[in-house]
This record gives C-alpha cells, structure tokens and sequence, in this order.
C-alpha cells in the first residue's frame, strides 16, 4: 500500500478532461515542490509529463497540468486523446527517499 | 542520444545476489542524481535507490535498505545497483532513471526526465 493515494481507474471520452488526484501527507506531497507525474503505456518505460507540481517539460502538451491543494497533488488532462490511454503515476520527495502512488489505469471510451 | 541501458538481470535463487548495471551516453553523466525504480509484473512503479552526481549521497527505501547497495562510476558513465539477500517480492523489472537534479546535499527531485528499458530481476528457486 502507497503513501500516496490515487484511484485506481479514471475514464473520459475523446475531448474530454479527466482530473487524478495524488493524496499524501505533510511529510510528502505538502513538504517540497518536488512533485512529478509520470504516463506508462503497456510495455514502455514511464515518461515525466509534470515535474515539480506544475511544470512541463518540452514536447509534453498543454493540455497536461499539474496543482496541488496542501497535501493533495492533481494532474488535470483536458481535450482527451485515445493515446492519453495509458497507466499515470504521481511521485513525490520524501524525505531522504522517493515514493510513488499506486498508479491510475485511464481509460479513453 | 541520450539514453541509459540497463543489465546484468537474470533468474536468481532466494537468498543469493545479483548485480545490475546502467551505462549512461549522449550527455554529462556526473552533472545528475541517478535512481533505481522497479516494477513487479502487473505492479506499480517502486523507487529503491538514488545517489548523487558525486556519490556521496545515497537512499535507499526501507525494501531494500541494509540489502541493496548503489553506487557509481562517473569514470565510465556507470551506476550499479548491488543486490543482496534476494527475495521472491524483489521479483520485477528494474529501472534506471535520470533525476533532474545533481543530488547534492540529498537535493534529489525525484523527477526523472530519462529511463532505460529496463532488465527483469527474477527470484526463484
């Protein structure tokens, strides 16, 4: 069982916006900016699409967003495509180590 | 390109070790933190292990602490994760990754920007 929280399956249909939500505690997610969130397609290594909280490195599309609400971090993806189908994963510092959220399976109908 | 490639997995009897490698190439290796994370088939994403540009910093997840042992060569664009008391739950694919930052003084992000493809850890007698 994680540290951080998250459901374990989100859906949305093409265009849509879904929201996953990444609950941890004040020793994690509410201690430093150093919140990332990753997208892992079946088969492939995991990709960083947000990095602390709500940056986004080049080439990932706006339509990814990252926030956080005190000991809660939320990646928001609008106008969904059938490639954002994939498994998501929030990652937080904590402390002298990392921890990751159990992952969030995001179905595109 | 840059890119980091993972070896040195394999299958593995309860109580033994391994010892996983990651070369790194197409940038400055000893500019930036390195990590271990793994992955248990049909599992989520675990980080083990990160180390700093220089070395000198090192964590380790309460999983594998007193167990794994991670290190780096910047002479040859290495890291390497040592691997002992291996278990059937230590079973997964194992991942290096590229941290955003240097690691300096534990400042580890935990973002990481560049993974490998990984090398499959098997435990089993």
């Amino acid at each position: 069982q994680s540290a951080l929280a998250q459901p374990r399956s989100v859906s949305g249909s093409p265009g849509q916006s879904v929201t996953i939500s990444c609950t941890g505690a004040s020793s994690n997610v509410g201690a430093s900016t150093y919140v990332s969130w990753y997208q892992q397609h079946p088969g492939k290594a995991p990709k960083l699409i947000i990095f602390d909280v709500t940056k986004r490195p080049s080439g990932v599309p706006d339509r990814f967003s990252g926030s956080r609400s005190a000991t809660t971090a939320s990646l928001t993806i609008s106008g969904l495509h059938t490639d954002d189908e994939a498994d998501y994963y929030c990652c937080s510092y904590a402390g002298f180590e990392g921890v990751f959220g159990g992952g969030t399976k995001l179905t595109v109908l | 390109e840059v890119q980091l490639v993972e070896s040195g997995g394999g299958l593995v009897q309860p109580g033994r070790s391994l010892r996983l490698s990651c070369v790194a190439s197409g940038f400055t290796f000893d500019d930036y933190a390195i990590h271990w994370v793994r992955q248990a088939p049909g599992k989520g994403l675990e980080w083990i292990s990160g180390i700093s540009w220089k070395g000198d910093h090192m964590g380790y997840a309460a999983s594998v602490k007193g167990r794994f042992n991670i290190s780096r060569d910047n002479a040859k664009n290495s890291l390497y994760l040592q691997m002992f008391s291996l278990r059937a739950d230590d079973t997964a694919l194992y991942y290096c990754a590229r941290d955003l930052r240097s690691g300096s003084y534990y400042d580890f992000s935990y973002s990481m920007d560049v993974w490998g493809k990984g090398t499959t850890v098997t435990v089993s007698s």
